[in-house]
């Protein structure tokens, strides 16, 4: 069971937004900066979204980030194939004393 | 460029040990805060330690804390985790991560080692 909340699967067509959601507490989401990962089958994950909203250096706009109290969401809009892949929220836990990561969602491209 | 490569994974029995490194490039290594993140076959993200720059100290999630140990040394520019009392759930693909260009997410990851315990 993890820290962090996420729903299992999203899915959407092509050229469509999809918002991904990611649900904590006080003691992480809620105190602390969310970063969003995306993995592609078979690599190691990539930094989408730090500080709760800001992009890396070559992630286009199309990827943005949001937190409101103890939740944050990911939104992609555009779809393409491309961005099927597995998205990953996480952040440091202040009670806890350690990294948390959600569960994961799975983005399925139709 | 900016990179971390780990190696020293492969196959222990369970109640054995192991120790992975992570050398890093492309960046000072010893400003820089570094973790280890696993992934079990089919299954998240989970992260597993933490070291401060100067190594004084760590943090450890719940799952590994007394069985593992992170370290580092600065001079190699390298990364470790010494491994012990394995339990088949440990069994993963470990990954070295680093905040480099980000207050505190990991914008460098390894490519990964896959650790399997096993009779």
């Amino acid at each position: 069971q993890s820290v962090l909340t996420q729903s299992p699967s999203v899915s959407a067509a092509p050229g469509q937004k999809v918002t991904i959601s990611c649900s904590g507490s006080s003691s992480n989401i809620g105190n602390n900066y969310v970063s969003w990962y995306q993995q592609l089958p078979g690599t190691a994950p990539k930094l989408l979204i730090y500080d709760n909203h800001k992009r890396p250096s070559g992630i286009p706009d199309r990827f943005s980030g949001s937190k409101s109290g103890t939740s944050a969401t990911l939104d992609i809009t555009g779809l393409q194939t491309g961005d099927e892949a597995d998205y990953y929220c996480g952040t440091w836990d202040s009670s806890l004393r350690a990294g948390v990561f959600g569960g994961g969602t799975k983005l399925t491209v139709l | 460029e900016v990179q971390l490569v780990e190696s020293g994974g492969g196959l222990v029995q369970p109640g054995g040990s192991r120790r992975l490194s992570c050398a890093a490039s492309g960046f000072p290594f010893s400003s820089y805060e570094m973790n280890w993140v696993r992934q079990a076959p089919g299954k998240g993200l989970e992260w597993v330690s933490y070291i401060s720059s100067s190594g004084n100290y760590q943090h450890y999630s719940d799952s590994v804390k007394g069985r593992f140990t992170i370290s580092r040394d600065n001079a190699k520019s390298s990364l470790y985790l010494q491994m012990s009392s394995l339990r088949a759930e440990d069994t993963a693909v470990y990954y070295c991560a680093a905040a480099v260009t980000t207050y505190d997410a990991f914008d460098v990851w390894g490519q990964g080692t896959l650790v399997t315990v096993s009779s």
